[in-house]
C-alpha cells in the first residue's frame, strides 16, 4: 500500500498564479484533510472532507478551494497565490467509520513558496 | 475554541535515558487524542491513539496516557535512542470534525 500520496514535493508560485496539490490514498478510507504547517505553529487545518461530494471548510479556507470527486482523491486549488501562503502542506485520511481507531495517516508534504 | 498546548517546545537529553513529554487540552470533551512523530522535511507518522474511554496505549517503548479530567496527556519514552530524535506532536478531537494540534516538542538525543 502506497498510503497517501501528495504531488509536487516543491514548488515556487509567483503572486497571482494559481495551482492544485494533488491528494491520493488507496486505504478507502472516506475522511480526508488538508492541512498546512508553518514554523513554530501547529497544523491548522484548511478544508476537509468525509466522503465523495462532500466537502467542508476548517479553520484557515480562504484563499483556497477543494473538491472530492472520488473516495481516493481530493485536490486543494490555490486560486490567486498570495505570500502568506508560503507553507508546508499535509494531506491526511482517516477511516471514521463505527469501530475504526479514526487514526490520521499522512503524506510526506508538499513546500510551497510564494514569491 | 480547542486550545493544545505543547511542554517544553525543545528538549535535549543524553542516550538511555527515560523521558516524558507533555500535552495539555483546554476542552475535555473529546473523542481521541493522538500523538504524531515528525522528522526535519516529513510527514507525520502516527505513534500512539487513546480513545476517551481508555486511561493509556503503549507500543515498545512508548507510553502514552490521557487524563480527560485534567486535560493532559503524557508521552513516555523508556530508554531512549538516538534514533527517536525528531518533533513529537499531539492532537486532539474531533471538536465537530477538526483536530487540533499542539505546536510540538523538538527531541534530540546525544549519543
Amino acid at each position: 500500500n502506497a498510503g497517501v500520496t501528495q504531488t509536487p514535493k516543491f514548488r515556487i508560485l509567483k503572486i497571482g498564479q494559481s495551482m492544485t496539490l494533488q491528494c491520493t490514498q488507496d486505504m478507502n478510507h472516506n475522511y480526508m484533510y488538508w492541512y498546512r504547517q508553518d514554523p513554530g505553529m501547529g497544523l491548522k487545518l484548511i478544508y476537509y472532507s468525509v466522503g465523495a461530494g462532500i466537502t467542508d471548510k476548517g479553520e484557515v479556507p480562504n484563499g483556497y478551494n477543494v473538491s472530492r470527486s472520488t473516495t481516493e482523491d481530493f485536490p486543494l486549488r490555490l486560486e490567486l497565490a498570495a505570500p502568506s501562503q508560503t507553507s508546508v502542506y499535509f494531506c491526511a485520511s482517516s477511516a471514521r467509520l463505527a469501530g475504526s481507531t479514526d487514526t490520521q495517516y499522512f503524506g510526506p508534504g508538499t513546500r510551497l513558496t510564494v514569491l | 475554541k480547542q486550545e493544545v498546548t505543547q511542554i517544553p517546545a525543545a528538549l535535549s537529553v543524553p542516550e538511555g535515558e527515560n523521558l516524558v513529554l507533555n500535552c495539555s487540552f483546554t476542552d475535555s470533551a473529546i473523542y481521541n487524542l493522538q500523538w504524531f512523530r515528525q522528522d526535519p522535511g516529513k510527514g507525520l507518522t502516527s505513534l500512539l491513539l487513546i480513545q476517551s474511554s481508555q486511561r493509556e496505549q503503549t507500543s515498545g517503548r512508548l507510553n502514552a496516557s490521557l487524563d480527560k479530567s485534567s486535560g493532559r496527556s503524557t508521552l513516555y519514552i523508556a530508554a531512549s535512542q538516538p534514533g527517536d530524535s525528531a518533533t513529537y506532536l499531539c492532537a486532539v478531537g474531533p471538536t465537530g470534525n477538526q483536530f487540533y494540534f499542539g505546536t510540538g516538542t523538538s527531541l534530540t538525543v546525544i549519543p
